[in-house]
């Protein structure tokens, strides 16, 4: 079964620090990954995409890694704000099954001022 | 710079009745999808379509319905509201397996 774990549940982190998200799937045969973010009550705001014959992507203060062979794929946030507090989403695209998207669980981030 | 468009955004129904969720994107995308977002999880897809009248189950599709009779609508209908389907309902296109995917800003369902 194809499973998508995200990996810590929750985190809070001091202004200022840099910090690691990670994201493991247990299916090498992807397309795609896309890390989100998600506010309260809010709908999903895309981050970045990272196609599957891509090492990394990079947006701002973000780096999302990806690593096919061994299932993980990391999110850098450089610099953490208060602003940066929020749910952060991985969602895997899978090569079989019809390229169905299966989210993780997320891991929520608050930094603290 | 409408997006995708989910209708309603919020709703209460009792037990037993049907509703449709409306979903719409003006971006000329071939790929849609529904997810449920219960709270403590990700995203789980209900039922997805990669183009006008080709639709597919996701994981959790029982007691949902889904048509694609046009590229920009993809509606939801709820057959007989149970109340384990309360839940936030979101609607997300994109333009192809490798593109990202645009979401809506979902729809509140409680079911009484």
């Amino acid at each position: 079964k194809q499973e998508v774990t995200q990996i810590p549940a929750a985190l809070s982190v001091p202004e200022g620090e840099n910090l690691v998200l990670n994201c493991s799937f247990t299916d090498s045969a992807i397309y795609n990954l896309q890390w989100f973010r998600q506010d309260p009550g809010k709908g999903l705001t895309s981050l970045l995409l990272i196609q599957s014959s891509q090492r990394e992507q990079t947006s701002g203060r973000l780096n999302a890694s990806l690593d096919k062979s061994s299932g993980r794929s990391t999110l850098y946030i450089a610099a953490s704000q208060p602003g940066d507090s929020a749910t952060y989403l991985c969602a895997v695209r899978f090569n079989t099954g019809g390229f169905k998207t299966i989210f993780g669980a997320g891991t929520r981030l608050f930094v603290k001022a | 710079n409408a997006g995708v468009t989910q209708t309603p955004k919020f709703q209460v129904l009792k037990t037993g009745q049907s509703m449709t969720l409306q979903c719409a994107q003006d971006m000329n995308h071939e790929y849609m999808s529904w997810y449920r977002q219960d709270p403590g999880m990700g995203l789980r897809l209900i039922h997805y379509s990669v183009g006008a009248g080709i639709t597919d189950q996701g994981e959790v599709p029982n007691g949902y319905n889904v048509s694609r009779s046009t590229t920009e609508d993809f509606p939801l209908r709820l057959l007989s509201a149970a109340p384990s389907q309360t839940s936030v309902y979101f609607c997300a296109s994109s333009n192809g397996p490798g593109q990202p995917q645009h979401f809506g800003d979902g729809t509140r369902l409680s079911i009484l």
